[in-house]
């Protein structure tokens, strides 16, 4: 089955700098990545999702990026504001089913 | 779009008694539904996907008889927790995804409690 690893578990940035999170699968099979977040007793919410069929995809502050050769892709925020502070999900899977990762929980400093 | 409801929000149950959890897409129709458990702190760990009309596919080490998965339409899959014991504590929550997509959209999740 699919494996998928986040990293890092935690991650502090200062208000308006980027922060980086990054998850490896190990399925070759996986073709959809979706990121997730989900705040404290919430429910997780999509954020951002790419396909395998594209490198890079960006919606204002975020983007995602994917390596397929490399099995790796990554969460971008740039900007970063205080209602960013939350856990971050990614996954790796299709439509039998996703496996996420342990969670970035990211904190915004002020 | 995309809209997942789950029901109840919260229970406290006693030991040995059965919990029953509804989760509904009110705006598409979900061909598949998938129950997930997370724990404070952590992961979601799917526990089992549910097709409609079909009997639902279990993770490895969950309990098939103790958590009951009924798929009967297109817009509603119920998860019972069967002879609840406190380590069934826990966040349940289910996601669905559209007929033809792999996006899953997450209900509230429910909150159980077991004394």
């Amino acid at each position: 089955g699919e494996n998928v690893e986040q990293h890092p578990s935690t991650l502090s940035v200062q208000e308006g700098d980027s922060a980086v999170i990054k998850c490896t699968y190990s399925d070759s099979a996986s073709n959809y990545f979706p990121w997730y977040k989900q705040e404290l007793g919430k429910r997780p919410q999509l954020i951002i999702d790419i396909r395998s069929n594209v490198g890079e995809k960006k919606d204002q502050r975020i983007a995602v990026t994917l390596n397929k050769t490399a099995k790796h892709f990554s969460l971008h925020i740039t900007e970063t504001q205080p209602e960013d502070s939350a856990v971050y999900f990614c996954a790796g899977g299709g439509a039998d089913g996703l496996t996420f990762g342990k969670g970035t929980h990211l904190i915004i400093q002020p | 779009g995309a809209v997942v409801s789950q029901h109840p929000s919260r229970v406290i149950c006693k030991s040995g008694t059965s919990v029953k959890i509804e989760c509904r897409s009110l705006d598409f129709q979900a061909t598949t539904m998938f129950w997930y458990r997370q724990f404070p702190k952590q992961s979601l760990m799917l526990m089992a996907t549910s097709n409609e009309g079909s009997k639902a596919t279990y993770e490895q080490g969950v309990e098939k008889d103790k958590f009951l998965i009924n798929h009967a339409s297109l817009t509603l899959s119920t998860l019972t927790v069967t002879s609840a014991h406190p380590e069934d504590s826990s966040f349940y929550i289910c996601s669905a995804s559209h007929t033809t997509g792999d996006t899953q959209y997450f209900g509230p999740g429910t909150r159980l409690t077991v004394l």
